[in-house]
C-alpha cells in the first residue's frame, strides 16, 4: 500500500460526459501528478501540482482539467469523453522539496468511455 | 525533454535465472531513475531506485546499474522467482519534476 488513495476504482460513462478522478496524495507529500496509461500509450505524464499550484504540464489534453485543494488533495476533470479517452488514470505523489523525489502511485481509476 | 528507451519489451526466463533490463536517456541533466513493478490490475510500486551519483545500487536481488557517460541504466534481477513476473518500468527525472517512463518490459518467469 503506496498511502495514495484514488476514487473510484473503476468508470463508466459514454461518450460527450464529463467525470470527475479523485486523489488523496500520502500523509506529507505536497506534489501530486497525473498519469494516463493506455495500451499503445504508455504511462504518459499528463499535469502536476506543488502545494495547490501548477508545477508542470505534460500531454495534457485541452478538454482535460486538474486542481490541487488546500488540503492537497487533487481532482482531475476529464470531459467531452471520446472512445480513446478510456484508459488507467494514475495519481502519484512525493515529497518535493525534500532531498527525497520519490513518487509513490496510487492503484488508479480505470476508465471505461463507451 | 527527455526521451527514455527500454528494451527488451517482453522477457521470458526460467525461475532461478537473472533477469537484465536496459533503458536510455537523452538528457544529461536527469539525475534521478526509478525502476517500478507493476502487477496486473494494480498501480506502479518503486522497487529500486538509483541517483546520478551512484554507479549501483543492491538491494537483495534486485540491483541498478547507471552509465551516465553512455546515459544507460539497467535493472538485474537475480534468482528470479515466479513472483517477480510484472511488467517492469524505468524512469528517468528531467526537467523540472518531470519524471520520464520506459514503454515496459513485461517479464514472465517460468517455474
Amino acid at each position: 500500500d503506496s498511502g495514495v488513495t484514488q476514487t473510484p476504482k473503476h468508470l463508466i460513462t459514454a461518450t460527450g460526459q464529463r467525470v470527475t478522478l479523485r486523489c488523496s496524495p500520502r500523509s506529507g507529500d505536497l506534489s501530486v501528478y497525473w498519469y494516463q496509461q493506455s495500451l499503445d500509450q504508455g504511462l504518459q505524464f499528463l499535469i502536476q501540482y506543488y502545494n495547490g499550484e501548477e508545477r508542470a504540464k505534460g500531454n495534457i489534453l485541452e478538454r482535460f482539467s486538474a486542481q490541487q485543494f488546500p488540503d492537497l488533495h487533487s481532482e482531475l476533470n476529464l470531459s467531452s469523453l471520446e472512445l480513446g479517452d478510456s484508459a488507467l488514470y494514475f495519481c502519484a505523489s512525493s515529497a518535493e522539496g525534500s532531498p527525497k523525489e520519490t513518487q509513490y502511485f496510487g492503484p488508479g481509476t480505470r476508465l471505461l468511455v463507451l | 525533454g527527455e526521451n527514455v528507451e527500454q528494451h527488451p519489451s517482453t522477457l521470458s526466463v526460467q525461475e532461478g535465472d537473472s533477469a537484465v533490463i536496459k533503458c536510455t536517456y537523452s538528457d544529461s541533466a536527469s539525475n534521478y531513475f526509478p525502476w517500478y513493478k507493476q502487477e496486473l490490475g494494480k498501480g506502479p510500486q518503486l522497487i529500486i531506485d538509483i541517483r546520478s551519483n551512484v554507479g549501483e545500487k543492491k538491494d537483495q536481488r534486485i540491483a541498478v546499474t547507471l552509465n551516465k557517460t553512455a546515459k544507460h541504466f539497467s535493472l538485474h534481477i537475480t534468482e528470479t522467482q515466479p513472483e517477480d513476473s510484472a511488467v517492469y518500468f524505468c524512469a528517468a527525472r528531467g526537467d523540472g519534476n518531470q519524471f520520464y517512463f520506459g514503454t515496459g518490459t513485461s517479464l514472465t518467469v517460468i517455474p
